[in-house]
């Protein structure tokens, strides 16, 4: 079975701070995607990466950037935090070759 | 500009009955698409999906239809089970260079009362 694991379940953070939302990977996808969910909203794309150190931005990049170091692990930077990042951040992955997507258990972060 | 759009927030069912969700799409550019179901605290989880070359996918209780002219697709589950309570999000990938990227709709709130 694809695992993606987040680093973090629940996260509270002060405005400002500068905040990292890790995630790995273990089936090797070329794909990773940070979505952002907000009720009535749905999914939103912030950042996705096809390749190691590729990145292209999303539906709402403002605020936010990303950095793949590895093939397994894709990190989510929140430069400084605002109340309106808080959130539940989603990430997942995907072969190069598939659309569907296996997402990690979601972060819960909240911004005070 | 929303590109896909469930209409309705929410849904409620009676257990052993037909939930049909809906889901409508603007660009024409999509050739894939997908449903996942969401429980609260979880990330979504996928459920089934369906090519642009097919109108109908099934599999075990779900099924999903695609009608391309109105741009509509719909996810029923018969028959309805608790345990289907959940969020269910429709998605559509463009293909081609898109890289999987996903659009998704707002979700939709399925209730199955037992």
């Amino acid at each position: 079975d694809v695992k993606v694991t987040q680093s973090s379940r629940y996260l509270v953070k002060r405005t400002g701070e500068k905040v990292f939302l890790e995630c790995v990977q273990d089936m090797d996808h070329e794909n990773m995607f940070w979505y952002r969910q907000d009720p009535g909203l749905g999914l939103r794309l912030i950042y996705f990466s096809y390749d190691v150190k590729m990145k292209e931005k999303g539906d709402i990049p403002e605020g936010y950037s990303v950095s793949r170091e590895k093939k397994e692990r894709f990190s989510l930077i929140l430069e400084s935090a605002s109340t309106n990042q808080t959130s539940m951040y989603l990430c997942a992955s995907s072969p190069a070759d598939r659309a569907a997507a296996f997402f990690g258990q979601g972060t819960r972060l909240t911004v005070v | 500009d929303q590109q896909v759009k469930q209409n309705s927030p929410s849904l409620s069912v009676q257990e052993g009955r037909i939930s049909i969700l809906n889901c409508d799409y603007t660009n024409s550019m999509f050739d894939y698409f997908l449903w996942y179901k969401k429980y609260p605290a979880e990330g979504p989880t996928f459920l089934i999906s369906i090519s642009s070359i097919k109108d109908k996918n099934e599999d075990g209780r779900f099924t999903v239809f695609l009608n391309k002219s109105a741009k509509h697709l719909s996810l029923h589950i018969v028959p309805s089970q608790p345990g289907d309570s959940a969020v269910y999000f429709c998605a559509a990938n463009a293909g081609g260079t898109s890289y999987g990227k996903l659009t998704f709709g707002q979700g939709t709130i399925l209730t199955v009362h037992p």
